[in-house]
């Protein structure tokens, strides 16, 4: 079974610091994994994936994660955030060929401070 | 291209009543996804349509939830005899290719059952 652990449910930072959001996956072969973005009230925004090659992946809005097999982790990162990327961030696993369905992680509320 | 439409964006619903959400694809996309989201908690995947077929269902959706995708354009889903444990936010998304590696999500419907 296939299954995604994000161990932090609320993280603030400060405008203009760094950022990292852990994400641990369960699977059975190669995953593909994937980081969304949802602001209240409103659907998710895929941010970045992975599907296969350089482990080191660039999304939009400045965001990049580096899957390590090792570890099966996929941590989401960002070198300044805005305030605008305050927002619930949820990890998820699954979706090749012959399994069609994503498994989310209970996500990861990012509070910004001024 | 205008994205995945979902409709009504809220619904409020007395117990015991059916209600049916619309969710209209990015056009061309042949692969349509439902997910149930309740709150502090991340998506979970209900079902998915290739085209007209239903070709998974989770075992979140019970015998009061059908889904349907006729012609393989619009789906929708409903619920029968509504229970207040079905409160929660119904998200649509699709994909064209396979397995839900670009999925494009709705914006998502909000139920809640008083």
């Amino acid at each position: 079974a296939q299954s995604v652990t994000q161990p932090d449910i609320h993280i603030t930072v400060s405008e203009g610091a760094s950022l990292e959001l852990r994400c641990n996956y369960s699977y059975g072969a190669t995953p593909y994994l994937f980081w969304y973005v949802q602001s209240p009230g409103q659907g998710l925004q895929l941010l970045l994936k992975y599907f296969s090659g350089d482990t080191l992946v660039q999304g939009i809005k400045g965001f990049e994660a580096e899957f390590k097999r090792s570890q099966s982790s996929f941590n989401l990162r960002k070198p300044s955030v805005h305030w605008s990327d305050a927002a619930e961030y949820f990890c998820a696993v699954g979706g090749n060929f012959g399994n069609e369905k994503l498994t989310f992680g209970t996500g990861t509320r990012l509070t910004i401070i001024p | 291209d205008t994205g995945v439409s979902q409709n009504p964006r809220h619904k409020i619903t007395k117990r015991g009543q059916n209600v049916t959400f619309r969710c209209d694809p990015i056009s061309e996309h042949n692969r349509l996804y439902w997910y149930r989201q309740t709150l502090g908690q991340g998506p979970e995947f209900l079902t998915y349509f290739q085209n007209e077929a239903q070709l998974e269902k989770s075992r979140l959706l019970s015998d009061r939830f059908s889904a349907e995708r006729p012609k393989g354009s619009f789906s929708t889903l409903e619920i029968q005899r509504t229970e207040q444990g079905d409160s929660a936010m119904y998200l649509c998304a699709s994909s064209l290719r396979q397995g839900a590696t670009e999925a494009f999500f709705g914006q998502g419907t909000r139920l809640t059952v008083v």
